[in-house]
């Protein structure tokens, strides 16, 4: 069966620190691959999504950028947090090719900027 | 473009009483519909989703929906909750063609009350 990992689970930051969480996803290949940020109280905000290796579509501009250096994982990452970085990040899988597949989420990483 | 509106920020309900989440869509042209749960500190969890065909879905945990496409909506219902369905509920749409890039609803809380 397939499974999608994400690290690390919580992260508190100082701001002006680099970052980079990370997610691989297993028991797939040629997975699609997403970034989304969830604000307390608000929904979820897609930043980039991949559909393959080096692929990158960024959804808004921000202070973010992704990577996806391998098939099934999917890198996000910045030179220098700000305090509007905070929030709950969640990456996901879909299978490829298919738009009517449902996406897969992964727990998130609870990122907090001091 | 494609944007969701969940009508109810938050829903007490008593417990084994039945529960409507509202979700109601626009776009302008047809998409496919996914209902997600997030439990505390936790990613989402696909509960139901609409591609075609019948207009009433059922899934897990005794939810179903019903799509309503002259009212473009798309209703998440329960006939008895139960304590362990406290979360937060998102409704969420896809155009059927290009990856799939959700696009979310503000989310529900749903409070289930002894």
């Amino acid at each position: 069966s397939q499974t999608i990992h994400q690290w690390p689970a919580t992260l508190v930051q100082p701001v002006g620190s680099p970052l980079s969480l990370e997610c691989t996803v297993e028991g797939t290949s040629n997975p699609n691959l997403y970034w989304y940020r969830q604000a307390a109280g608000r929904g979820l905000q897609l930043l980039f999504y991949s559909v393959g290796i080096g692929q990158i579509s960024s959804e808004v501009p921000q202070n973010l950028s992704a990577s996806r250096p391998q098939d099934r994982q999917f890198i996000l990452s910045s030179k220098k947090l700000l305090l509007s970085d905070s929030g709950f990040y969640l990456c996901a899988w879909s299978s490829g090719g298919l738009s009517n597949q449902p996406q897969h989420f992964g727990d998130g990483t609870r990122l907090s900027i001091l | 473009a494609q944007s969701v509106t969940q009508l109810d920020s938050q829903v007490p309900v008593f417990e084994e009483a039945p529960v409507e989440l509202r979700c109601n869509y626009s776009s302008s042209v047809s998409v496919y519909l996914f209902w997600y749960v997030q439990y505390p500190n936790q990613g989402l969890q696909l509960l139901l989703k609409y591609l075609s065909g019948s207009t009433l879905v059922k899934g897990i945990n005794g939810f179903e929906a019903e799509f309503n496409k002259s009212q473009t909506s798309f209703h998440l219902r329960k006939p008895s909750v139960h304590i362990s369905d406290t979360a937060e509920y998102f409704c969420a749409v896809s155009a059927p063609k290009g990856a799939q890039k959700l696009v979310f609803g503000q989310g529900t809380r749903l409070t289930i009350n002894p």
